[in-house]
């Protein structure tokens, strides 16, 4: 149990375009589910937390309208990087909490390349 | 000041050895988490172990058990008979009461060779 799923696994994109990602939990119900990104061999970076039905809340330093949070059900949450630069090129991961401590149960990522 | 602490940032284990990877944290709050996570190549993190504060005996989890000092503040991470599938980033974590999100460490790349 407890499987979060991310789509798509990787994307290559043109600068200045719009990238989305969806994060899906697909045995159970998430009403939150929680945004990172990590650059090569560093730690996760929490950038928002997703909150179904209502607005997301970004870490500090994340800019709201550069990457745009949807939680529009209880199974998926989405992020959208828009206009998307050379320096947004990361590995983007979403969770949410499950099981008996709530502990985060991860996606598998998303790598993505802006040229 | 880190809250979550891992010292080791690569570890060389040989095949059917154990090791152990240190993480310490710093939280005043008598009532936190701890996590440990496995990130191999693919990207993916992989829920390992976890410990309460509370609790009386050290977590076990199959090959992984979790060598909680509470006076020292450290949650190491003992992986017994290693195995070439064990090479992976290793990331503790702890999440105190009142939150629900847990702060990560920078991780430990653990590399076991044959």
């Amino acid at each position: 149990g407890a499987v979060v799923s991310q789509h798509p696994s990787w994307v290559i994109c043109k600068s200045g375009t719009s990238v989305k990602i969806e994060c899906r939990s697909l045995d159970f119900q998430a009403t939150t589910m929680f945004w990172y990104r990590q650059f090569p061999k560093q730690s996760l970076m929490l950038m928002a937390t997703s909150n179904e039905g209502s607005k997301a809340t970004y870490e500090q330093g994340v800019e709201k309208d550069k990457f745009l949070i949807n939680h529009a059900s209880l199974t998926l949450s989405t992020l959208t990087v828009t206009s998307a630069h050379p320096e947004d090129s990361s590995f983007y991961i979403c969770s949410a909490r499950a099981g008996l401590h709530n502990e985060q149960f991860f996606g598998p990522g998303t790598r993505l390349t802006v040229l | 000041a880190q809250k979550i602490t891992q010292t080791q940032p690569g570890m060389f284990v040989q095949e059917k050895e154990a090791v152990t990877l240190d993480c310490t944290y710093d939280t005043s709050d008598p009532s936190y988490g701890l996590f440990w996570y496995k990130q191999p190549s693919s990207g993916e993190m992989i829920f390992l172990i976890y410990q309460g504060s509370y609790d009386q005996q050290n977590a076990t989890e199959g090959r992984y058990s979790l060598n909680f000092q509470k006076a020292r503040k450290s949650a190491n991470l003992v992986i017994s008979a290693s195995q070439l599938g064990d090479s992976a980033m290793y990331f503790c974590a702890m999440r105190e009461k009142g939150s629900y999100i847990p702060t990560f460490g920078r991780g430990t790349s653990l590399i076991v060779h044959p």
